[in-house]
């Protein structure tokens, strides 16, 4: 079975400037989360959605961020534009439902906002 | 969801035990323990859950005390690959709730 994916690994940008995020779930996970973990922290929820629809962005700073999930598969988190304070691991995890106790997490993405 | 405490670091001997600690107080009747492991650039992997009674997979066992205010994640016979950051997190079950990963406890296995 294929893990969750995610693209690029590795991103560097400048303050001000826009980056997106593309992430792959476990095929048939209706659940999609993503996460932000800056350094030295634990991972932190951004947004949750089941299918493509969002179930908590509770936490998502608006003003900047966003995310979509089209379909209900692939899903995108965008920021626009970034601050240095964005610097972090962006990570998306998938489960089969929002009930799910077990998590699949993907790589990550390491951004660096300089 | 309830918060928890542990401790931020441990060090382990390979081969030996490895018992990590969490407090979890203020834990309602319906909240489970989640542990989840974070090995280096990786993201995190599930563990194990309980409720009451103690738990044991192929990975760990899970120690919950009768009152439910603390638990005790076991990795049996560490090795150098359980060197990560162990995450002990309350969450009902069953539910959309979020996991709050907290800091967690870094261990190091040393040789």
């Amino acid at each position: 079975e294929a893990g969750v994916a995610q693209s690029p690994r590795y991103k560097i940008i400048e303050k001000r400037q826009s980056v997106a995020f593309w992430c792959n779930p476990i095929s048939g996970h209706a659940t999609l989360y993503w996460y932000q973990q800056i350094l030295g922290q634990g991972p932190k929820l951004l947004i949750q959605f089941q299918n493509n629809g969002v179930v908590d962005d509770s936490q998502l700073p608006k003003d900047r961020f966003s995310a979509e999930r089209l379909k209900g598969v692939d899903s995108t988190l965008k920021i626009q534009p970034a601050k240095l304070e964005d610097s972090a691991v962006y990570l998306c995890a998938s489960t089969p439902n929002e009930g799910s106790y077990e998590q699949y997490f993907g790589p990550g993405t390491r951004l660096t906002v300089t | 969801d309830a918060k928890t405490t542990q401790p931020p670091s441990m060090d382990c001997a390979e081969g030996r035990a490895a018992n990590l600690p969490c407090n979890h107080s203020t834990i309602s009747g319906n909240e489970y323990v989640y542990w989840y492991r974070q090995i280096h650039s990786q993201g995190p992997q599930y563990i194990i859950h309980g409720l009451k009674n103690n738990e044991t997979n192929e990975m760990a066992s899970l120690i919950i005390t009768e009152d439910r205010k603390s638990s005790t994640l076991i990795l049996p016979h560490a090795t150098l690959r359980d060197t990560a950051v162990y995450y002990c997190i309350v969450r009902v079950a069953f539910t959309g709730n979020q996991f709050y990963f907290g800091t967690g406890t870094s261990l190091t296995v040393i040789p």
